[in-house]
């Protein structure tokens, strides 16, 4: 069966302080891995897909890079407007988009 | 920019009342799906369609949940009758398949419902 645990839960970090989030997955047949951003009462928003190991993709602060385990996204000296949920998505064999629960990110000021 | 529209975006309800949610998928656009996300969680399919038809519904509560997209563009979504735990935000998603892509999908501002 699909799956995707990710971690932490939740992360606070100071303005500038960089950290990384992880999504580890189990699927048969990796089709593509998505990021998204969702902010409290919105829709995601996607950030990158990323398709075989090996594989990164940046975008201002965020750098997305993946292994045929796991999946980070690295966030360089974050601001404020960073803080917001991180969701990781897997598609595999089943054509079916499979969600982690997320990461809460709160980047204080 | 296109945009994924839902609406409403609230809705509260009491239970044993009847719920629809509309969507309306970004132009050209094939395949729609509608999610359920509760609160602290990631979002869940409830059903997928390519043009018309359903093409994954195996997670869809069928005895009171029904979904349907007449034309192959906008889609409603129906619950009759709504129970308590059917409080969550509905997310309308839609993406351009293309063969042997996976293609990102692109989401709606979401309903959020609340059952009473």
């Amino acid at each position: 069966e699909d799956q995707v645990t990710q971690s932490p839960e939740a992360l606070r970090l100071q303005e500038g302080e960089s950290s990384s989030l992880n999504c580890s997955y189990t699927v048969s047949g990796l089709r593509g891995l998505f990021w998204y951003r969702q902010d409290p009462g919105k829709g995601p928003e996607f950030l990158f897909t990323l398709y075989s190991a090996g594989e990164e993709k940046e975008k201002e602060r965020l750098k997305a890079t993946l292994t045929k385990k796991e999946s980070f996204l690295h966030i360089t000296a974050p601001k404020p407007e960073d803080s917001a949920t991180y969701l990781c998505a897997v598609r595999g064999g089943t054509y079916k988009y499979i969600f982690g629960t997320g990461t809460r990110l709160k980047v204080l000021a | 920019e296109a945009e994924v529209a839902q609406s409403p975006r609230y809705k509260i309800t009491e239970k044993s009342q009847a719920v629809a949610f509309w969507c309306d998928p970004i132009s050209g656009h094939a395949t729609l799906y509608w999610y359920r996300q509760i609160l602290g969680q990631g979002p869940e399919l409830l059903v997928q369609f390519q043009d018309e038809s359903v093409v994954d519904d195996s997670q869809l509560p069928k005895d009171r949940f029904s979904a349907e997209r007449l034309k192959g563009v906008d889609s409603t979504l129906k619950i009759q009758p709504a129970e308590l735990g059917d409080s969550a935000m509905y997310l309308c998603a839609s993406s351009f398949p293309l063969a042997g892509v996976s293609n990102e999908q692109f989401f709606g501002p979401g309903t959020r419902l609340t059952v009473l």
